[in-house]
């Protein structure tokens, strides 16, 4: 059974730190996609980042950036130069098999991320 | 990727009555899947909806409680029956992507009070 585990529950971090989010995720799958969502306090889910079983190299988007490493299981976030904008509830999530789109998603636990101005 | 219209966005209701969420697609998707977010907590799938078959539920729902409908590929809708303050949450529903950059597309959600 696949699993996501985010163990950090809240971060604060003061503005203009860098602040990296954990996530580690098990699979029995050989293929399977990586997510990282964003929910701000308004509520709606805002997509990321998704990263496929095959492809380890990192990516980089403006101010975050993310690293995935499937020695270790694990597809860590990191924001650089963090803003006020930046807080919200992050969710690192994977879905097994090949079928993109037609499988569903698990999610972790969720970071609650809280920039200090 | 696709754009998701979810109603209502919110409500309160009384306790033993039911709520029906629909979510529309501006395109036609194979599968939806709905989700509830507990205040507080993460995103639990209750279950995916196939056009033209009957839903497949996650262990802990139920048909009775969470009836699906999926009548074509672009439309379905979840009816949260004889509810509880427990059932207080976010539902949200959810399409896969349509193109290889893009991710699940989330409904803005359904935030739910019953009292």
């Amino acid at each position: 059974a696949q699993k996501v585990t985010q163990a950090q529950t809240e971060i604060s971090v003061v503005e203009k730190e860098d602040v990296t989010l954990d996530c580690v995720y098990e699979t029995r799958d050989t293929t399977y996609y990586l997510f990282w969502y964003k929910q701000p306090p308004s509520g709606e889910l805002v997509f990321l980042i998704r990263r496929n079983s095959f492809d380890e190299q990192n990516e980089i988007s403006g101010r975050y950036s993310w690293n995935f490493q499937k020695s270790t299981s694990s597809f860590n976030f990191t924001i650089t130069a963090s803003q006020v904008v930046d807080s919200a509830v992050y969710f690192c999530a994977l879905s097994e098999n090949e079928d993109f789109g037609n499988e569903k998603l698990t999610f972790g636990t969720g970071t609650r991320l809280t920039i200090i101005p | 990727s696709a754009v998701i219209s979810q109603k209502p966005s919110r409500d309160i209701c009384q306790r033993g009555t039911s709520l029906t969420i629909q979510c529309q697609v501006d395109s036609q998707v194979t599968m939806m899947f709905w989700y509830r977010q507990q205040p507080g907590q993460s995103l639990t799938l209750i279950a995916t909806a196939n056009q033209g078959s009957e839903a497949t539920y996650e262990s802990g729902f139920v048909i009775d409680k969470f009836p699906i409908s999926r009548p074509n590929l672009t439309f379905s809708t979840l009816t949260v029956s004889n509810m509880s303050p427990e059932d207080s949450s976010i539902y949200l529903c959810s399409v896969g992507g349509q193109a290889v950059s893009y991710g699940y597309t989330f409904g803005s959600g359904t935030r739910l009070t019953v009292v």
